[in-house]
């Protein structure tokens, strides 16, 4: 195993278009995690799943976005109707509950909105 | 809510040298963990070290140890022996224990380590 790998790692997109971003976590993984990472900040959270259930979101997550885990495995991430704002760092994080408090990150999705 | 502040925005290091790097939570756990990752230019995010609150003795990873003061909320990390890899963007982050078990970030700090 490689390691979390997302797709792709660069999207250029015009504004009103929708955008799917994809994460494989690490294979054993059972949480997988998706943050936001604007120009200077530190990653925010945006979602979390315990296999395929989705637990929490963050208010960050407008209705515009959606995350989806079938069956436990891969994640999406669906923006619709993108705007400027959504312009960031897309980053995917997975552990595994209960063995290790580590959360290993994948080199995230950049999307820009123009 | 939790908070996690890095007050500084960026600092430089001559390599071999010792760096340190301060992190300041806010947290009403007691129950928590405490991490440092590191995010190479073009890089995924690496974790560094980390620091369970329960434990009194500070953590350390080969060149890299923390300074955890629980009751000032303080958590700060200390490089040694710089080395030119090191230089990157460093980010403190904060996980209540339970729960989603999301990470709680930093606004981040570029280190970057001369020759």
């Amino acid at each position: 195993d490689t390691g979390v790998s997302q797709n792709p790692r660069h999207k250029i997109t015009k504004r009103g278009q929708n955008v799917t971003f994809r994460c494989d976590p690490i294979s054993e993984h059972n949480r997988l995690y998706w943050y936001r990472q604007t120009l200077g900040q530190g990653p925010e959270f945006l979602t979390y799943f315990q296999n395929e259930a989705q637990l929490e979101k963050s208010r960050l997550l407008s209705d515009r976005f959606s995350a989806e885990r079938p069956k436990g495995s891969f994640s999406t991430l669906e923006i619709q109707r993108t705007e400027q704002g959504d312009s960031a760092m897309y980053l995917c994080a997975s552990s595994n509950r209960g063995r290790d408090t580590e959360a290993f990150f994948g080199q995230g999705t950049r999307l820009t909105v123009v | 809510a939790q908070t996690v502040t890095q007050s500084q925005p960026e600092m430089s290091v001559q390599e071999a040298e010792t760096v340190t790097l301060s992190c300041t939570y806010d947290t009403s756990e007691n129950n928590y963990y405490l991490f440092w990752y590191k995010q190479p230019p073009s890089r995924q995010m690496i974790l560094v070290i980390r620091q369970e609150a329960y434990k009194q003795q500070n953590a350390t990873e080969n060149r890299f140890s923390v300074n955890f003061q629980k009751a000032a909320k303080s958590f700060s990390l200390k490089i040694s022996d710089s080395q030119l890899g090191d230089t990157a963007m460093y980010f403190c982050a904060f996980m209540k224990h339970g729960g989603s078990e999301k990470l709680v970030f930093g606004k981040g700090m570029k280190l970057t380590v001369n020759p």
